[in-house]
């Protein structure tokens, strides 16, 4: 079935450096591509999402990109913070229809002080 | 806002006992919630979509009679795991998606399930 392939699994950072996440999906038809932050024991916030008919969004220190042609898109974090440690999950629609989900494996992000 | 509560949070239970899980959104109605199951350090595995009024659409390997969906109304939907057994140990967690809202899912807290 259609897939969301996430990388890297785990992420180490020094505090202030930049994070990436990147993901590709198979399923040409999905149109929206939602991150997703989980802390330990917590529910999976939302935290930016863009969907296919952009290439670029940016909210605060958090962006993402998105390449339709190459079907893979990204997270960047700037200026990160020990507070942004958490599980990242990125997400891509099933189908064009705008709700269902198919989720990444999920990126362990680790910002040391 | 957009809250999505779960009852219960935790629960632990005999084998061969059913269980059931509340989702509900609470200040929002919600066309359409999404049942997952995630395992530890394991990222969410989509279960089943539930419309309120409507059979919930299963994902390949769910067994529709071991997890039955019940949506009701705009506001709750329920996940019945019968006669659990010791493999049907995890943590579920809901998520629900706004009437005309887009295609946001919020989640709720989740509920872990110990079968014993």
């Amino acid at each position: 079935g259609e897939n969301v392939e996430q990388h890297p699994s785990t992420l180490s950072v020094q505090e202030g450096d930049s994070a990436v996440i990147k993901c590709t999906y198979s399923d040409s038809a999905s149109n929206y591509f939602p991150w997703y932050k989980q802390e330990l024991g917590k529910r999976p916030q939302l935290i930016i999402d863009i969907r296919s008919n952009v290439g670029e969004k940016k909210d605060q220190r958090i962006a993402v990109t998105l390449n339709k042609t190459a079907k893979h898109f990204s997270l960047h974090i700037t200026e990160t913070q020990p507070e942004d440690s958490a599980v990242y999950f990125c997400a891509a629609s099933i189908g064009n229809s705008g709700y269902a989900l198919n989720f990444g494996k999920g990126t362990s992000l680790l910002v040391t002080p | 806002g957009a809250v999505v509560s779960q009852h219960p949070s935790w629960v632990i239970c005999k084998s061969g006992t059913s269980v059931k899980i509340e989702c509900r959104s609470l200040d929002f109605q919600a066309t359409t919630m999404f049942w997952y199951r995630q395992f530890p350090k394991q990222s969410l595995m989509l279960m089943a979509t539930s419309n309120e009024g409507s059979k919930a659409t299963y994902e390949q390997g769910v067994e529709k009679d071991k997890f039955l969906i019940n949506h009701a109304s705009l506001t709750l939907s329920t996940l019945t795991v019968t006669s659990a057994h010791p493999e049907d140990s995890s943590f579920y967690i809901c998520s629900a998606a706004k009437l005309a809202g887009g295609e946001t899912q919020y989640f709720g807290p989740g509920t872990r399930l110990l079968v014993l």
